[in-house]
């Protein structure tokens, strides 16, 4: 059961364009979002995060839309850099308990 | 701060055998969870402890996957008999289950290979 999904498993930027990375979720329950970066060999990182009081965050060139109407929520990122060529996976989590990932989207950005 | 700490970082064995995977969570952090990482699925939760007590197995694919917390520094995931579907990456990951959700600390993970 797929409660967080990922329905782009890669995107390809230009290096200095933007990277929009779309999640769509099921469970109505969930009350906090999270965005995790992963690169080859190594654990997740996190990378930025929500909570569904609002429907926007920014943090550098890093910004997460939430809309829970939709149950929808995208990763801006302006501009993107080489070094964003990543796994990037969406994560939820309702009352601070378990969190559930998406699939995941490999970023590639080209110089 | 060592971070969460996972042992072996590969592991090649043959189908049949036993595998045990090991995670030494972040001092502090009273909540760890097991997560399987595959192409098709991403990431799934496995199981996770509050306080060294397992909370939700729900994500446990099969009798032969088993894990424990014996301790607050802690904590083992086995496989017996692994199978070659069993091939994935194996993380584990810590939090301090206080306040927001603010996300995990996740270990570098346990690349399983069953041939």
């Amino acid at each position: 059961d797929q409660q967080v999904k990922q329905n782009s498993p890669s995107l390809s930027v230009q290096e200095g364009r933007i990277s929009i990375l779309n999640c769509d979720y099921t469970n109505s329950m969930f009350d906090y979002f999270l965005w995790y970066k992963k690169y080859p060999a190594e654990g997740p990182t996190f990378l930025i995060s929500i909570s569904s009081i609002k429907d926007k965050n920014e943090d550098g060139r890093f910004t997460v839309f939430l809309n829970k109407s939709a149950k929808h929520l995208s990763l801006h990122i302006v501009p993107s850099q080489p070094g964003d060529s990543a796994v990037y996976f969406c994560a939820a989590s309702a009352y601070n308990n378990d969190m559930r990932f998406g699939a995941g989207t490999r970023l590639t950005v080209k110089p | 701060d060592a971070g969460v700490i996972q042992s072996p970082r590969h592991e090649v064995t043959e189908m049949g055998q036993e595998v045990t995977l090991r995670c030494k969570p972040i001092s502090g952090h009273n909540s760890l969870f097991w997560y399987r990482q595959t192409m098709m699925r991403g990431l799934e939760l496995l199981i996770y402890f509050n306080n060294n007590v397992p909370i939700d197995d729900s994500g446990m694919p099969e009798d032969r996957f088993s894990a424990k917390m014996p301790n607050a520094s802690f904590s083992t995931l086995k496989i017996q008999p692994s199978e070659p579907r069993d091939s994935a990456v194996y993380f584990c990951a810590s939090r301090n289950r206080t306040g927001v959700s603010y996300g995990y600390t996740f270990g570098s993970g346990t690349r399983l290979t069953v041939v």
